[in-house]
């Protein structure tokens, strides 16, 4: 079945630093979504990747769908310490009015002040 | 933009009873909704697909029987764990679809069962 690798799973920065995380997979995605999650909530959207090649911004984040189709990746740049959270990215499978999302593992990010 | 409301947020129960979960989108429609399952420092696992006015499509190793969900109207879906016990406690999430990837997340739900 199509699955997500997601890495790093877990990343230790300093409040400022810039963050890269990515996820791959064997088989072709149309869209690409990434998700951060706090704890004790549901996930909430980030950016939304429809087009092979495209590179969005929201903010300090920026995502790129990869010219494959096979993979994404997600930076943050000057990071603060509302950053902290965990990371998904997630691709929908199955057709017609009922996609359902396969997630990645989830990078797990710690920004020290 | 889309809102699902998640409610309760947190429920604790006694071993043996059923707990209701309720889903909400509250400024659109949604023909079908998604529950999910978390444990701990791992990944949203996709428990079943609710599709308003028939049947629910479970994931392979759910128990329907188990996790009975009801999608009602487009607007309201609701999962019950029924006879509860501790290794069904977790973290429940369902999520709404307004353009069809489901992508709406509602707050979760933290079950405890003692």
């Amino acid at each position: 079945g199509q699955q997500l690798n997601q890495s790093p799973q877990s990343m230790f920065i300093q409040e400022g630093e810039d963050v890269s995380m990515n996820c791959t997979s064997s088989s072709i995605f149309n869209t690409w979504l990434w998700y951060k999650q706090d704890p004790g909530e549901g996930p909430v959207l980030l950016i939304a990747l429809y087009k092979a090649g495209e590179l969005t911004s929201n903010g300090r984040l920026t995502a790129q769908f990869g010219i494959t189709r096979k993979d994404s990746f997600l930076n943050i740049s000057a990071s603060i310490p509302s950053d902290v959270g965990i990371y998904f990215c997630a691709g929908p499978r199955g057709g017609g009015s009922n996609y359902k999302l396969t997630f990645g593992k989830g990078t797990l990010l710690t920004v020290n002040p | 933009g889309a809102v699902v409301s998640q409610h309760p947020s947190r429920v604790i129960c006694k071993s043996g009873t059923s707990v209701k979960i309720e889903c909400r989108s509250l400024d659109f429609q949604a023909t079908t909704m998604f529950w999910y399952r978390q444990f701990p420092k791992q990944s949203l696992m996709l428990m079943a697909t609710s599709n308003e006015g028939s049947k629910a499509t479970y994931e392979q190793g759910v128990e329907k029987d188990k996790f009975l969900i009801n999608h009602a109207s487009l607007t309201l879906s609701t999962l019950t764990v029924t006879s509860a016990h501790p290794e069904d406690s977790s973290f429940y999430i369902c999520s709404a679809s307004d353009r069809g990837y489901g992508y709406t997340f509602g707050s979760g739900t933290r079950l405890t069962v003692v």
